[in-house]
């Protein structure tokens, strides 16, 4: 089966632009997380999504952050304004239904540098 | 609130050593373990999982054997390879964390020949 497939796998932007990623999930998951892993350190979750709801979104910076999912299938995550605390590594995970015997699936990443 | 501590790194090794990477949890029932790797500037994959108490999740020679009486989840390896150097991430979940992953620091690995 393919797997989580992300773009741009990398991009460098100036403080203040504005960033946008994609993320197609595996065929057939109805669950989507977006991370944000900054160097030496775990992954932190964004957003999680079921289908084309959101489950959870509360470690999401609303202010700058947003994300959508339209028709339950790929998904993009925006940064608008981007600040030089958001270069990280982005990744996009998918899972059958979010249970938690089912492991999640990870894209490349898409890796943001901020000047 | 559920979390997991992993071992800090680099933990750095000549070929043919035994591994060990320790890793213990916090979290109320029974949740879902995990082991993920992730390789030099890819993505993370799950190397092995375990989703009760004694089971063993294994691949690629890596083991883990869920502890429920000492709370961990140890990576072991009999002989690694210089192909196994990477950042490995313990993780759990389980229905009081709404079955989202819970992370830990992740453990680098260095693997000399």
């Amino acid at each position: 089966e393919a797997g989580v497939a992300q773009s741009p796998r990398y991009k460098i932007i100036e403080k203040r632009q504005s960033v946008a990623f994609w993320c197609n999930p595996i065929s057939g998951h109805a669950t989507l997380y977006w991370y944000q892993q900054i160097l030496g350190q775990g992954p932190k979750l964004l957003i999680q999504f079921q289908n084309n709801g959101v489950v959870d979104d509360s470690q999401l910076p609303k202010d700058r952050f947003s994300a959508e999912r339209l028709k339950g299938v790929d998904s993009t995550l925006k940064i608008q304004p981007a600040k030089l605390e958001d270069s990280a590594v982005y990744l996009c995970a998918s899972s059958p239904d979010g249970r938690e015997d089912q492991p999640q699936h990870f894209g490349d990443g898409t890796r943001l540098s901020i000047l | 609130g559920n979390s997991v501590t992993q071992m800090e790194g680099p933990v750095t090794l000549s070929e043919e050593a035994f591994l060990t990477i320790n890793c213990t949890y916090t979290a109320t029932g029974y949740p879902s373990l995990f082991w993920y790797v992730q390789y030099p500037g890819e993505g993370l994959q799950l190397l092995l999982k375990a989703t009760k108490a004694d089971d063993k999740g294994s691949n690629k020679g890596f083991e883990a054997t869920y502890r429920k009486e000492t709370t961990s989840f140890h990576l072991e390896k009999g002989s690694v390879q210089v192909s196994d150097s990477a950042v490995y991430f313990c993780a759990l979940s389980g229905a009081d964390s709404n079955y989202q992953l819970i992370w830990g620091a992740g453990t680098k690995l260095i693997i000399k020949p």
